[in-house]
């Protein structure tokens, strides 16, 4: 069965730079939740998206954006990176529910984006 | 605000049982998540629980009392494979569904 894509797995940066991780949700999902999980901590909420618009915003920086496009696609763009952003980044998504209503279905997480700042 | 605690880490014995143990406060309560999490790589789906009661899968299940905010993951006939991070999730009523992690149980299996 298909599952959820990330790309890229590994990313290696400079303080200051930009980068862009990218989240391919399983086919038919129409929600993806971005997390990120700094060393020995648990997944931290970012931001999520529903029918390509923004449904929930946790602790993401002002530095971050993200948006989902129309093949339900996301990406996660960072910028002016600091060596605290060093983490893993993991995208998850879900299906609608019976009620058509995402929020009642399991996530399933894809392999994560591990950036390092140096 | 909302509050998911767990034990830091456990140990137990290949082939025995062990029972991990989350509470959580939260306000708007819609379902419980376990999750098992080995090092560096993605949460795995394992149970979700949103009435009270028990829900068995295999050599795993989960319980819920959602008066005491208090919910368990069961793990039987325990493998050398199970050694992992367990994270228990709450997903909170309008807000996007998004989960809210605890810091997760890290159970070693000895033989």
């Amino acid at each position: 069965a298909a599952g959820v894509i990330q790309s890229p797995r590994h990313l290696i940066k400079e303080k200051r730079e930009t980068a862009t991780l990218k989240c391919y949700p399983i086919p038919r999902h129409d929600t993806v939740y971005w997390y990120q999980q700094g060393p020995g901590q648990d997944p931290q909420f970012l931001i999520s998206f529903y029918e390509k618009m923004q449904s929930d915003k946790g602790s993401i920086p002002d530095r971050f954006s993200a948006q989902q496009f129309s093949d339900y696609h996301s990406e996660l763009n960072m910028s002016s990176l600091e060596l605290g952003d060093s983490a893993l980044y993991f995208c998850a998504s879900s299906s609608p529910g019976l009620a058509g209503a995402s929020s009642y279905n399991e996530q399933f997480f894809g392999p994560g984006t591990r950036l390092t700042v140096l | 605000g909302q509050n998911i605690d767990q034990p830091t880490e456990m140990t137990a014995t290949e082939g025995a049982i062990v029972q991990i143990n989350c509470t959580y406060q939260t306000s708007g309560f819609n379902g419980l998540f376990w999750y098992q999490q080995h090092a560096g790589e993605a949460p795995t789906f394992l149970s979700y629980n949103v009435l009270d009661g028990l829900e068995e899968k295999g050599r795993f299940s989960s319980f819920l009392s959602r008066s005491k905010g208090y919910s368990y993951l069961l793990l039987k006939e325990l493998q050398m494979k199970d050694s992992a991070s367990y994270l228990c999730a709450v997903r909170v009523y309008n807000q996007g569904g998004k989960l809210i992690f605890g810091q997760g149980t890290e159970l070693s299996v000895k033989p």
